[in-house]
């Protein structure tokens, strides 16, 4: 069973930082594209960041460029989000999503852990 | 720029089949998408994938309650014989080189 567990969500000031996790299992960690993926309170979800099976592709939205860094460990099958200067806008929860093999939408999901920003 | 426009809510009655839209933007009409569902409190679940000739490939576990279809730049997804559990948010979504995009998401409410 594929399941996707994500942690590290809290409260930070804003300017602090926060590292997420995602811990993979039951698949081939090491073999798909992996996502995140957020959602602010009431709204809509928010295409993140991806990153490839090997890590040699790496994009962002707009909105994080130069704040948030993507990285993966295949020996540990997890993924990771590092947030740098967080802003009061960064507060959601955060998704974990796996890219369905040799396609790029997703068809796996997390349960999500919250991150808010606030003084 | 690639957009997806979907309507904020749908209702239908217990037991009856409702429609959701997801309209690309001009330009993208060949694009595939993804619906996804989001109960109430929970992380989304995958529905499946949308090709613009209709063909699709549901998740794991997914009822033939659900389906889709496609129009030019529409996309589709019905949903038949409502359960109450089908009672959640319903996201597109589609890529291009280096971005993922969702719609605003369709609330759907069974009478």
């Amino acid at each position: 069973e594929v399941q996707l567990v994500e942690s590290g969500g809290g409260l930070v000031k804003p300017g602090g930082s926060l590292r997420l996790s995602c811990a993979a299992s039951g698949f081939t960690f090491s073999s798909y594209s992996m996502n995140w993926v957020r959602q602010a309170p009431g709204k809509g979800l928010e295409w993140v960041s991806s990153i490839s099976s090997s890590s040699s592709y790496i994009y962002y939205a707009d909105s994080v460029k130069g704040r948030f860094t993507i990285s993966r460990d295949n020996a540990k099958n997890s993924l990771y989000l590092q947030m740098n200067s967080l802003r009061a806008e960064d507060t959601a929860v955060y998704y974990c999503a796996r890219n369905r093999l040799q396609h790029n939408y997703f068809d796996y999901w997390g349960q999500g852990t919250l991150v808010t920003v606030s003084s | 720029q690639l957009v997806l426009t979907q309507s904020p809510s749908a209702s239908a009655s217990l037991g009856a089949s409702v429609k959701l839209t997801c309209t690309l933007s001009s330009g993208h009409s060949s694009y595939a998408i993804a619906w996804h569902q989001q109960q109430p409190e929970k992380g989304p679940r995958y529905l499946m994938k949308l090709n613009s000739d209709g063909s699709h490939s549901k998740g794991d576990g997914i009822p033939d309650r659900f389906s889709g279809s496609s129009s030019g730049a529409e996309r589709y997804l019905t949903i038949s014989s409502l359960q109450s559990e089908d009672e959640a948010d319903y996201y597109c979504q589609t890529w291009g080189t280096g971005i993922h995009v969702f719609g605003t998401g369709t609330k759907v409410t069974v009478l």
